[in-house]
């Protein structure tokens, strides 16, 4: 089974506008952490944002949030006040307590309009 | 200061040839990774040290070989390159060990074509 699975490979947003990236995740690890990356054209891979399974907040950073809910196994990506320069790839990511990997999804294609 | 730095940011060589890809990190961490992306920007994990210990050894090619002489530096050679391996590398960071909260951080990426 898919440990991070993001079914949106292409997602509009209009400049200003808040959008939602999905991504849920697959794991029986009793602690686990989640990460949202941004990748622009430049190509760099830019963390954003980090939720810890134990967390009792859903974490913020600027115009970043993310919508944990634990029971649907979901970890959604929130961007509000969308800008140009948010049009990017958008990889969701996990973290589980054993082992050493880092399991990434397929990426979320985000362009924002004028 | 770059954090996760790589060289060189573009490689392009013939089929056959032997090429390194360089990565240093002045973040202090313990752990560091190489990954592959694809055409479709589809991110695989290739290996990870940890202190110099190698950690994770996914399947790949042997004609991929890391190489850590410090923990602030991990080297990537690839020897005999054929045209699938054409690709973006990345290297990445963390502080480690294994551990939910470990974030990790990216180099900007190598692009290899091969021709």
């Amino acid at each position: 089974a898919q440990k991070i699975t993001q079914t949106q490979p292409g997602m509009f947003v209009q400049e200003k506008e808040a959008v939602t990236l999905d991504c849920t995740y697959d794991t029986s690890d009793p602690s686990y952490g989640l990460f949202w990356y941004k990748q622009p054209s430049s190509g760099e891979m830019i963390f954003l944002i980090y939720q810890g399974s134990y967390d009792q907040q859903n974490a913020t950073e600027g115009r970043y949030s993310l919508n944990f809910q634990k029971a649907r196994k979901s970890a959604n990506l929130v961007i509000s006040a969308s800008q140009l320069g948010d049009s990017a790839m958008y990889f969701c990511a996990m973290r589980e307590i054993t082992g050493n990997q880092f399991y990434f999804g397929t990426g979320t294609s985000l362009t924002v309009i004028p | 200061d770059t954090a996760v730095s790589q060289t060189p940011k573009y490689l392009v060589t013939q089929m056959g040839n032997d090429k390194s890809i360089k990565c240093e990190q002045n973040l202090g961490h313990d752990t560091m990774y190489w990954y592959k992306q694809d055409s479709k920007k589809f991110l695989k994990i290739m290996f990870s040290y940890n202190n110099k210990e190698l950690i994770i050894n996914e399947t790949v090619p042997n004609r991929f070989s890391p190489k850590s002489p410090d923990k602030a530096h991990l080297n990537l050679h690839i020897n005999s390159l054929e045209l699938g391996d054409s690709a973006v590398y990345f290297c990445a960071s963390s502080q480690g060990p294994a551990g939910e909260t470990d974030t990790q951080y990216f180099g900007p990426g190598t692009r290899l074509t091969v021709l």
